[in-house]
């Protein structure tokens, strides 16, 4: 299985703040990297896939980048709608496996 | 609008199965280019993918749950369903089925709003 390791686990950052999450991949996945947003009690929420195409409907704050093992996400402006955890997944092999997650806090 | 919806027991007693019922509206399981997977969630944890089936009724599973899980379409209901055997406390977890179009990188892109099962006696 390809193991994704997210980094931070959590941060904490203040609105307006520029934030950046890391996704590693214990082997090449390509491109094949998707970002999910979470909220305390709600579903996952598709953000960016294929690494750095924006989901229909998602603010354009975010983005990503990276190929091979190493991604980000960034989001530009931090807003008060987006303190959530967030997810990373690779599609590239099945079985698909996702990162244990970065939590974003309020500062 | 499409929209997944889970439905099944929340709680289970250890050693039984687990059947869970996903209902899609506003698309068809039926079409090309379209998995459908099961996902789930232990509280305060990442989320582990289960396994997907195609419309044509293949299916990808994940090796770490050992033959123990199922999954199966009913086209005529417009359903796609999780079996998982064997229960343990170890299975306690929010249980979500999603859509996984192949195009867009296999990402899922729709969620049903998620079923927390728990395994206790």
């Amino acid at each position: 299985d390809i193991q994704m390791t997210q980094s931070p686990s959590s941060l904490s950052a203040s609105v307006g703040d520029r934030v950046t999450i890391t996704c590693r991949a214990s082997q090449s996945i390509r491109s094949y990297l998707n970002w999910y947003q979470q909220k305390p009690g709600r579903v996952p929420n598709l953000l960016i896939y294929a690494t750095s195409t924006l989901q229909s409907g998602v603010p354009s704050r975010f983005s990503g980048s990276g190929s091979g093992t190493d991604f980000t996400l960034t989001i530009s402006s931090l807003q008060p709608e987006d303190f959530a955890t967030y997810y990373c997944h690779q599609s590239y092999s099945t079985p698909w496996t996702f990162g244990q997650g970065t939590k974003v806090e309020i500062k | 609008q499409v929209q997944l919806l889970e439905s099944g027991p929340g709680l289970v007693k250890p050693s039984q199965t687990l059947t869970l019922t996903c209902t899609v509206s506003g698309d068809s399981i039926s079409r090309d280019n379209c998995y459908w997977s099961w996902i789930r969630q232990p509280a305060g944890k990442a989320l582990e993918w289960l396994g997907r089936i195609y419309s044509g009724g293949s299916t990808t599973y994940n090796p770490s749950l050992k033959s123990r899980v199922t999954i199966s379409l009913d086209t005529s209901k417009n359903q796609f369903s999780l079996k998982l055997t064997s229960l343990t406390a170890a299975d306690t977890a929010v249980y979500y089925c999603a859509r996984e179009p192949i195009v867009g990188a296999n990402a899922f892109d729709i969620w049903g709003q998620g079923r927390k099962v728990t395994v206790s006696s």
